[in-house]
Order: C-alpha cells, then sequence, then structure tokens
C-alpha cells in the first residue's frame, strides 16, 4: 500500500523549533519529488516546500523561506521539515503529499496525502 | 503569490449537476496547465480528483470533469450523490515555481 506517514508535530513556543519527518513506503521514494502543504484549523490548504526526485531543486512559500528547509533521505524512505523562528501562523496540520509526475513537470499535482502532523505554537 | 478565487459555497440536489469556479492570473492559472482539484472530507486528508486540468486519477469517479478557460478553471460534479459532500480546492503551479490553493468551496448536498 503506498503511504505517507508524517510525525513530529507538538507544541512549540514562538521563535522555537521542529523538525517534521514524513515515512513514505508502498513505493520508489527515490523516483518521486516531494511536497509540504499545510492546513491551519478551520481554513484553506497551503503549499510550503518542495524538494525535486534527486534534491537538487528545491522551491519554498514566501511566508516560510529562510526559516524552514526541506530535505530527505533516499536510504531511509524518510522527507523532512525543518522548521525554525516559528511563528504562531506557523500553527497548522503539516501535510507531506507525493508530486504527480506528468506532461513535463514532475509535480503537476500531489497525488499522495499522508494523515498530517499538528503544530501548535503557543 | 495571492490564493486563487473560488466562491465560499455550492449547493445542489440530489441528482444534479454543479460547478465550482476557480479564478487565478496569466502568472499561475492561467499561464499553466497544471491545475488540480482536490476533494477533502472533514477530518481526512484531501485527496486528488483532477490534474492537469482535465485528468482524472484511477479510481475517480468519471462524475468528476474539469475545465480550464483563460484565467479561470471549473470542476463539474455530475449526478450528485451524498458522499461529495466535502471542501473542494482547485490549485495551480505559478510562474514563481511555486503553488497556490484556492481558499476552498464548500459542496452542500440538498
Amino acid at each position: 500500500e503506498v503511504q505517507l506517514v508524517e510525525s513530529g508535530g507538538g507544541l512549540v513556543q514562538p521563535g522555537g523549533s521542529l523538525r517534521l519527518s514524513c515515512a513514505a513506503s508502498g513505493f520508489t521514494f527515490s523516483s518521486y519529488s516531494m511536497n509540504w502543504v499545510r492546513q491551519a484549523p478551520g481554513k484553506g490548504l497551503e503549499w510550503i516546500a518542495y524538494m525535486s526526485s534527486t534534491g537538487n531543486s528545491i522551491f519554498y512559500a514566501d511566508s516560510v523561506k529562510g526559516r524552514f528547509t526541506i530535505s530527505r533521505d533516499s536510504a531511509t524512505n524518510s522527507l523532512y521539515l525543518q522548521m525554525n523562528s516559528l511563528r504562531a501562523e506557523d500553527a497548522a496540520l503539516y501535510y507531506c503529499a507525493r508530486g504527480l509526475t506528468g506532461s513535463g513537470w514532475d509535480a503537476v499535482a500531489f497525488d499522495i496525502w499522508g494523515q498530517g502532523t499538528m503544530v501548535t505554537v503557543s | 503569490q495571492s490564493a486563487l478565487t473560488q466562491p465560499a459555497s455550492v449547493s445542489g440536489s440530489l441528482g444534479q449537476s454543479i460547478t465550482i469556479s476557480c479564478t487565478g492570473t496569466s502568472s499561475d492559472l492561467g499561464g499553466y496547465d497544471f491545475v488540480s482539484w482536490y476533494q477533502q472530507h472533514p477530518g481526512k486528508a484531501p485527496k486528488l480528483m483532477i490534474y492537469d486540468v482535465t485528468n482524472r486519477p484511477s479510481g475517480v469517479s468519471d462524475r468528476f470533469s474539469g475545465s480550464k478557460s483563460g484565467n479561470t478553471a471549473s470542476l463539474t460534479i455530475s449526478g450528485l450523490q451524498a458522499e461529495d459532500e466535502a471542501d473542494y480546492f482547485c490549485s495551480s503551479y505559478t510562474s514563481s515555481s511555486t503553488y497556490v490553493f484556492g481558499a476552498g468551496t464548500k459542496v452542500t448536498v440538498l
């Protein structure tokens, strides 16, 4: 079964740090781009970071650039999100999502999602 | 990057068809065909329903269809069923190599 399982969320003070993990299984992790998407309580979805299958291309949303770092480890089929200088507005459910390879791009959409891990900043 | 514009809510009766619009700019939705739609039931993760404007992933009902004209994309749900009641989000790739979502549309089945 294709699956993504996030972990590492919790309560952190403003200005603090947290590292999220996403364990992938059921597919060849090294062949897919990966993303982090978050959703504040009762709000919509916000894409925050992308990493290509090789790790050579990385993009961030302006809202987290310079504070968050996406990384991956193909040896352990894991995706990470290091979050520093956390703010109240970073509080959300954080999803990892697999990029769907399509016409000319390796993330035309997000086809597999985890169940999310909650981050509270207070 | 501003969010794509979606109606807050759309409703329809069982068996009817409804259409959800999603409006962006030439820097995102209007400039790329990497437009996708997601269904989210309360407390659940989003589910991909449409990608590349019109394509359905395997397993998604053919009652769901997508289209795009200019800076506006649309998701149509035909033969509305009770299980279609959910939030729906559109998304697009952007010229900044980022992605933007709409604020979401709550679909109510009457």
